[in-house]
């Protein structure tokens, strides 16, 4: 059972243009959302984060929003950069636990051409 | 290097040999996570540690894992018997006590891939 739902595996945008990384969700008790990134032969970092009593939270070229009523949340990159070329995992908590339990969509690679 | 830090970085084993992982955390980390990332899946969650307990297992940690965290430092991550199925990345990461949600403090290392032939 798949909580977490990433359906694209990749996206390749052109440099300067908007990325747009989709995630779906399917449990209600998530209340915390957060994207990863991942290069290769290395661990995922924190990228940005959202609460549910939130639809949007920016920081810089990243702006993450949450359509609660549809369990949807995206990832806005703009402008993309190569260097922003990563796989990026969208990942869900229901933070009553106050763990990092986390559970993580299957990620899309993301390539930005120059 | 201040980081989370893990080894071996890459084992090759037979099926049905043991293998154990170590994770060194963040030093004033006190909570420590493992997780499992299979090919073109996301990190699935398998256990934790506060200081030494460990406080929750996942369904996905079958009787042939076991994690260890003695002092409240480095933890292991022993397979016994491996299979060809617990072919994976197996990443540690470390936090807090308090996961702060708002910067995402969870800390992975750079993971320890096993391939079981």
């Amino acid at each position: 059972d798949q909580q977490v739902k990433q359906n694209s595996p990749s996206l390749s945008v052109q440099e300067g243009r908007i990325s747009i990384l989709n995630c779906d969700y399917t449990n209600s008790m998530f209340d915390y959302f957060l994207w990863y990134k991942k290069y290769p032969a290395e661990g995922p970092t924190f990228l940005i984060s959202i609460s549910s009593i939130k639809d949007k939270n920016e920081d810089g070229r990243f702006t993450v929003f949450l359509n609660k009523s549809a369990k949807h949340l995206s990832l806005h990159i703009v402008p993309s950069q190569p260097g922003d070329s990563a796989v990026y995992f969208c990942a869900a908590s229901a933070r009553a636990g106050n763990t990092g339990k986390l559970i993580f969509g299957q990620g899309t690679t993301l390539q930005v051409k120059p | 290097d201040t980081g989370v830090s893990q080894n071996p970085r890459h084992k090759i084993t037979k099926r049905g040999q043991n293998v154990t992982f170590r994770c060194d955390p963040i030093s004033e980390h006190n909570r420590l996570y493992w997780y499992r990332q299979t090919l073109g899946q996301g990190p699935e969650f398998l256990t934790y540690f506060q200081n030494e307990a460990q406080l929750e297992k996942s369904r996905l940690l079958s009787d042939r894992f076991s994690a260890e965290r003695p002092k409240g430092s480095f933890s292991t991550l022993e397979i016994q018997r491996t299979e060809q199925g617990d072919s994976a990345m197996y990443l540690c990461a470390s936090s807090q006590p308090f996961f702060d949600f708002n910067t995402g403090e969870l800390f992975f290392g750079e993971g320890s891939r096993l391939t079981v032939l």
